[in-house]
């Protein structure tokens, strides 16, 4: 079955201690995004990348890092989490051509809460 | 600032009627409109989607309307059912070799509600 997974779905952490969300695809997909959505903000691109070795920064960058070695992994790394990244985190890929006008598929999200 | 605005957070509409969600964007460089539904505890899903040099897509209960001299767009399902009630996203996006491409710029979202 063609699909995004995220994991954790949920995740608890404190201030400072730092956590990865790991996003893979098995759709062999050159395009991958983060999001995160919050309440009246909508949603709001984090980082993307175009292919392996190929990231760059969306709307809300700071306080977050990716990397891409593979293909079908884009892991987000929370370095020292803080409360005002307490939300809820998309994952979303597609095939390079399409993204523009065309469907990404999105993971089914993980809650983040930092306290 | 946002690029893409939904400036009604919720609309409620009776099962057989239109329902109308709107978007209006500021940058007149986009290329593409899309609209993504999502349900609660799941990922946003593709719906529709419509290029910048067009003005209407179709497909089955669902149009996208887009008005460029205005720089809105809207999203018609007729008739609605009780299984529309979601959340809508408009989201732009622009083919541009330079910084922006790989961006998508999304609305902040409109709960439909749709009632028997």
């Amino acid at each position: 079955e063609a699909q995004v997974t995220q994991n954790p779905r949920y995740l608890i952490t404190v201030t400072g201690k730092k956590l990865t969300v790991t996003c893979s695809q098995n759709m062999n997909h050159e395009y991958m995004s983060w999001y995160r959505q919050d309440p009246g903000l909508g949603l709001r691109q984090i980082y993307y990348s175009m292919n392996v070795e190929v990231t760059d920064k969306g709307d809300v960058p700071e306080g977050y890092k990716v990397s891409r070695k593979e293909k079908r992994n884009f892991p987000l790394i929370l370095e020292s989490p803080s409360p005002n990244q307490t939300s809820l985190y998309f994952c979303a890929s597609s095939l390079l051509a399409d993204f523009v006008y065309n469907e990404q598929f999105f993971g089914p999200g993980t809650r983040l809460t930092v306290l | 600032d946002q690029q893409v605005k939904q400036n009604s957070p919720s609309l409620s509409v009776q099962e057989g009627r239109i329902s109308i969600l709107n978007c209006d964007y500021t940058n007149s460089m986009f290329d593409y409109f899309l609209w993504y539904k999502k349900y609660p505890a799941e990922g946003p899903t593709f719906l529709i989607s419509i290029s910048s040099i067009k003005d209407k897509n179709e497909d089955g209960r669902f149009t996208v309307f887009l008005n460029k001299s205005a720089k809105h767009l809207s999203l018609h399902i007729v008739p609605s059912q009780p299984g529309d009630s979601a959340v809508y996203f408009c989201a732009a996006s622009q083919i541009d070799r330079g910084s922006t491409l790989g961006r998508l710029y999304f609305g902040r979202g409109t709960q439909l509600t749709v009632w028997p």
